[in-house]
């Protein structure tokens, strides 16, 4: 099943305003990541916050993690129609050893319109 | 310009046919991964390479085959086993010590049956 669940599905919003958009996982992380992807193109990692952080920042970015709820959430400030993407959240889950795996989550479709 | 290159962008298959993805980086990086994305969904992870000559099956590895004879190619092949092909897959890279924490992908490879 997915580790990451992204909320909401889509998102519509005007230039100008604030995009939120949040993420639930179901087991214990070392880390969880953002990744933006535009239509037809690959990801390309946005930022990571590991277990032990609860906020970071990165240019007109905000994730917060709350590891006692299994939650995260991205704020994009001032949002503009480039920012008009799919955005996923991933998730790697804990193990003693082996490869761990990230999870991804189903995806956040924002449209931001000018 | 360092960068993980996919091809082709398009790619159809007829029945019973094999075919392969092509994926190629020069970012020096140890670890590669095949990812298949399915409409409005996240990505499930088919194989993964963590070291030259050697690869492992990820979520959804049936029907699937890769190699990983050099550091900066990791093919993967399209089987006639898979019954269900048509999709958008994805490769990706990250360095070794950087294994699910910051991956680097390709644009893609649209994969349809005719």
């Amino acid at each position: 099943s997915q580790q990451g669940e992204e909320d909401p599905q889509a998102l519509s919003i005007q230039e100008g305003e604030n995009a939120t958009m949040n993420c639930s996982y179901k087991t214990s992380i070392n880390n969880l990541q953002w990744y933006r992807q535009n239509s037809g193109r690959g990801l390309v990692h946005l930022i990571l916050i590991r277990s032990n952080e609860r906020e970071k920042h990165s240019g007109r970015l905000r994730v917060t993690l709350d590891t006692s709820k299994k939650s995260s959430s991205l704020l994009i400030t001032a949002s503009r129609a480039a920012d008009t993407a799919s955005y996923f959240c991933a998730t790697d889950a804990r193990a003693l050893t082996g490869f761990q795996k990230l999870v991804f989550g189903t995806g956040t479709r924002l449209l931001v319109s000018p | 310009d360092g960068g993980i290159t996919q091809s082709p962008k398009y790619l159809f298959r007829k029945e019973g046919q094999n075919v392969t993805l092509s994926c190629e980086q020069n970012l020096n990086h140890d670890a590669m991964y095949w990812y298949r994305q399915d409409p409005g969904q996240g990505l499930r992870l088919i194989y993964y390479s963590q070291i030259v000559n050697d690869f492992q099956k990820g979520d959804i590895a049936e029907g699937y085959s890769v190699s990983r004879e050099k550091k900066e190619s990791f093919p993967l092949t399209v089987t006639s086993a898979q019954k269900n092909p048509t999709a958008f897959y994805l490769c990706a890279s990250s360095r070794a010590d950087e294994v699910n924490e910051k991956l680097f992908f390709g644009s893609g490879t649209q994969l349809s049956v005719l």
